[in-house]
C-alpha cells in the first residue's frame, strides 16, 4: 500500500461546520504537505509541516503531526462552499528537494 | 510571481500516437518533477531531473521518456500512447525545498 494514505476517502459536511481529514505514512519523513485540488484541476499548495513540528496554522487551516504514529491531520474550520475540493498528503522522505509521494486524497464537499 | 508553465493545457491524441508535453520551472529552480494522476487517482511520480540529469524515476513506462534542457525547460515524451495513458500530467519545479506545481496537462487517448 502507498505512503501517505488517507482517510476518510470521501468526507461531507455542512457549511460552517469543521472538518477534519487524516493522512498516515509509512517511512521517516523530512515534512509533510496538504495539497488542494479542485476537480480536475492543479494542485494548489496548503501548509507544510517539518519533521521537528508539531502543529501548525493558516487562516482557518490548523495541521497537526504525530511522528511518533507517523500520521497527520488536516483541520478546516468554519467550512464554506467554495472548501469542496479533494485534499492530499505528500510526504517527502528525504532532505533536500525530492520526489514527493502522495496519499490518495480526501474528497470534501461542503454543502450549503 | 513566475510560476510553473507547462504546455500544452489539454492534448488529444490516438492510440499509438507521440505526445511531447513541455514545462518551464520557475527561474532558478534547479529540479524539476513529473508526476501522472489517473483519473481519481493521487499523483504518482514519474522522473525528476537536478541540474539537466536525472535525479530520480518512479513508475514510468518505457514508452516514455523525458529530458531537461540548458535553459532548465523540460520535456516528457510519450510514445506508442495507450489509452491508459489518458491522465493529467502535473510538471513541479522547487529550489532546495518548497514545490511549485504547474497547472498541468490533461492528456486524453482516444
Amino acid at each position: 500500500s502507498q505512503q501517505g494514505e488517507e482517510d476518510p476517502q470521501a468526507l461531507s459536511i455542512q457549511e460552517g461546520e469543521n472538518a477534519t481529514m487524516n493522512c498516515s505514512y509509512k517511512t521517516s519523513i523530512n515534512n509533510l504537505q496538504w495539497y488542494r485540488q479542485n476537480s480536475g484541476r492543479g494542485l494548489v499548495h496548503l501548509i507544510l509541516i517539518r519533521s521537528n513540528e508539531r502543529e501548525k496554522h493558516s487562516g482557518r487551516l490548523r495541521v497537526t503531526l504525530d511522528t511518533s504514529k507517523k500520521s497527520s491531520s488536516l483541520l478546516i474550520t468554519a467550512s464554506r462552499a467554495a472548501d469542496t475540493a479533494s485534499y492530499f498528503c505528500a510526504t517527502d522522505e528525504g532532505s533536500g528537494a525530492q520526489k514527493l509521494v502522495f496519499g490518495q486524497g480526501t474528497r470534501l464537499t461542503i454543502n450549503p | 510571481a513566475a510560476g510553473v508553465i507547462q504546455s500544452p493545457r489539454h492534448l488529444i491524441k490516438e492510440k499509438r500516437e507521440t505526445a511531447t508535453l513541455k514545462c518551464y520551472p520557475i527561474p532558478r529552480h534547479d529540479t524539476v518533477y513529473w508526476y501522472q494522476q489517473g483519473p481519481g487517482q493521487d499523483p504518482q511520480f514519474l522522473i525528476s531531473f537536478y541540474e539537466k540529469m536525472q535525479s530520480d524515476k518512479g513508475s514510468i513506462p518505457d514508452r516514455f521518456s523525458a529530458q531537461q534542457f540548458s535553459d532548465y525547460h523540460s520535456e516528457l515524451n510519450m510514445s506508442s500512447l495507450e489509452l491508459g495513458d489518458s491522465a493529467l500530467y502535473f510538471c513541479a519545479s522547487s529550489f532546495v525545498t518548497g514545490y511549485t506545481f504547474g497547472s498541468g496537462t490533461r492528456l486524453t487517448v482516444v
